[in-house]
C-alpha cells in the first residue's frame, strides 16, 4: 500500500538531548513537509523540501533540523536547543505543482514528550 | 492577527443534525481551499478541495467558498457519531510552494 510512514508513534525525550522522527513515503512525491501540532494552534509548519538535498525553513524551524538524502525520507531532528518540544508531530507530501495535485497527504503523526 | 481564523469548538450537535463549520481569512491572494477532518491522535485526512467560489459537493459533504468576503464553510448533513473528529480549514496560494496555512481546528462531537 502507498503511503507515508512515520515512526516511532511515541518519543520521549530526556533534557539536552536530540531526537529523530522518521518519516517515509512511497507515493515517490517530490514535496515533503514537518508540521507541530499543539492544542488549539493547530498547524505549523518547521520545514519543507521541493526536491532531494533541498529544504527551506518553516515558520517555526528554530530548535530543528532536517535532510533530505532520498526522495522518500525526509527526517527531523528535534535538537536540544527545542525547549518545548511536547507535541504531536505530522510528516506530510505532495505529488507537485500542478493544479489536481496540490494536495498534502500527511502521516499518522509521532507524539514526543519529555521526560 | 492570524492569516485563517477558525473557531476552536467544540461543536456538540446530534445525530442526524447538520454541522456548520466555517474559517476566515485575510489574504486576498489565496486560491486554493482544503478541509482536513482529523481523529484523535491520528493524521488528517483530505475532505475537501476547491480552487473557485461557490459550491461543492461530495456525499453528506459541502464545501463552500466565497472569496468576495474571504469566507469558507463546510456543512454536514445527516451528522453520524463517526463524524466525531476536529476538522481543519487549509488554505494556499499559487506561488506558495505547496505551504498550506492551517486554521487552529473545530472539534465537533455528534452524540447519538
Amino acid at each position: 500500500d502507498g503511503g507515508i510512514t512515520q515512526s516511532p508513534k511515541y518519543l520521549f525525550r530526556k533534557e539536552g538531548q536530540n531526537v529523530t522522527l522518521s518519516c517515509e513515503q512511497n507515493l515517490n512525491h517530490d514535496a515533503m513537509y514537518w508540521y507541530r501540532q499543539d492544542p488549539g494552534q493547530g498547524l505549523r509548519l518547521i520545514y519543507y523540501s521541493q526536491i532531494v538535498n533541498d529544504f527551506q525553513k518553516g515558520d517555526i524551524a528554530e530548535g530543528y533540523s532536517v535532510s533530505r538524502e532520498k526522495k522518500e525520507s525526509f527526517p527531523l531532528t528535534v535538537t536540544s536547543a527545542q525547549k518545548n518540544p511536547t507535541a504531536f508531530y505530522l510528516c506530510a507530501s505532495r505529488a507537485g505543482s500542478f493544479l489536481a495535485k496540490n494536495i498534502q497527504y500527511f502521516g499518522a503523526g509521532t507524539r514526543l514528550s519529555v521526560l | 492577527q492570524k492569516e485563517v481564523e477558525q473557531d476552536p469548538g467544540p461543536l456538540s450537535v446530534p445525530e442526524g443534525a447538520i454541522v456548520s463549520l466555517n474559517c476566515t481569512y485575510s489574504n486576498s491572494a489565496f486560491q486554493y481551499f482544503m478541509w482536513y477532518r482529523q481523529y484523535s491522535r491520528k493524521g488528517p485526512e483530505l475532505l475537501m478541495y476547491t480552487y473557485s467560489s461557490g459550491n461543492k459537493e461530495d456525499g453528506r459533504f459541502t464545501a463552500q467558498v466565497d472569496k468576495s468576503s474571504k469566507y469558507i464553510s463546510l456543512f454536514i448533513r445527516d451528522s453520524q457519531p463517526s463524524d466525531s473528529a476536529t476538522y481543519l480549514c487549509a488554505i494556499m496560494t499559487t506561488d506558495s510552494w505547496g505551504k498550506l496555512q492551517f486554521g487552529a481546528g473545530t472539534q465537533v462531537v455528534v452524540t447519538p
